[in-house]
């Protein structure tokens, strides 16, 4: 059972940069079977995928949001982070990280309970 | 990306009902399609991996078919803590992307 919590501010002004770190159960993270991915959902809308990072270090971002979002990881820590710069308004949302084992089959199989980020002033 | 788009965009149905989702692709994903149900307040759970493999635990009244653009979700007779929002997802390519969900409320 891998288990995650998502932690980082709540609130961000317009233009600046939301951070937000995942923090994954011991002995799941270094897996290379698994990727490490952030999904964002605007309140009372539905699920966007932001991107994805393997313990390798290869990731992959939604060409939506790529020019704005880096994924990172910290094997030492077990996390991995979310950083999107230059924010607005519409990138206020609940934030989750969850887990995907890779394979021939491929599911977000655990979830973090997600944080709500609101860009406001 | 690959669009999902689900239909009905919500449904109201009495407990015993059988009650059925579809997701169609804009392209062909094979059969990797998976089901996820949202309780309010919480995260998506998985239900159904590969178009119709049930996950481990969760009920048998649920259940998948289809494959290549048009997929079916099903519940077999509807209880009522079945009421929450479902959506497909794919990862036939990347961007990962979902369905914009079916909202099912119980009549």
């Amino acid at each position: 059972q891998v288990q995650l919590q998502e932690s980082g501010p709540g609130l961000v002004k317009p233009s600046q940069t939301l951070s937000l770190t995942c923090t994954v159960s011991a002995g799941s993270f270094s897996s290379g079977s698994y990727s490490w991915n952030w999904i964002r959902q605007p309140a009372g809308k539905g699920l966007e995928w932001i991107g994805r990072i393997f313990t390798s270090g290869s990731s992959s971002y939604n060409p939506s949001l790529k020019s704005r979002v880096t994924i990172s990881l910290d094997t030492s820590k077990n996390q991995f982070s979310l950083k999107m710069s230059s924010v607005t308004a519409a990138d206020t949302a609940v934030y989750y990280c969850a887990s995907a084992l890779a394979g021939t089959t491929e599911s977000f199989d655990f979830w973090g309970q997600g944080t709500l980020v609101t860009v406001s002033s | 990306d690959i669009q999902m788009t689900q239909s009905p965009s919500s449904l109201s149905a009495s407990v015993g009902d059988r009650v059925t989702i579809t997701c169609q692709a804009s392209q062909d994903i094979n059969n990797y399609l998976n089901w996820y149900q949202q309780e309010p307040g919480k995260p998506p759970k998985l239900l159904i991996y590969d178009a119709s493999n049930l996950e481990t635990g969760v009920p048998s009244r649920f259940s998948g078919s289809g494959s290549g653009t048009d997929f079916t979700f099903t519940i077999g007779s509807l209880q009522p803590e079945d009421i929450a929002t479902y959506y497909c997802q794919q990862y036939d390519d990347l961007p990962r992307t979902f369905g914009q969900g079916t909202k099912l409320e119980i009549k």
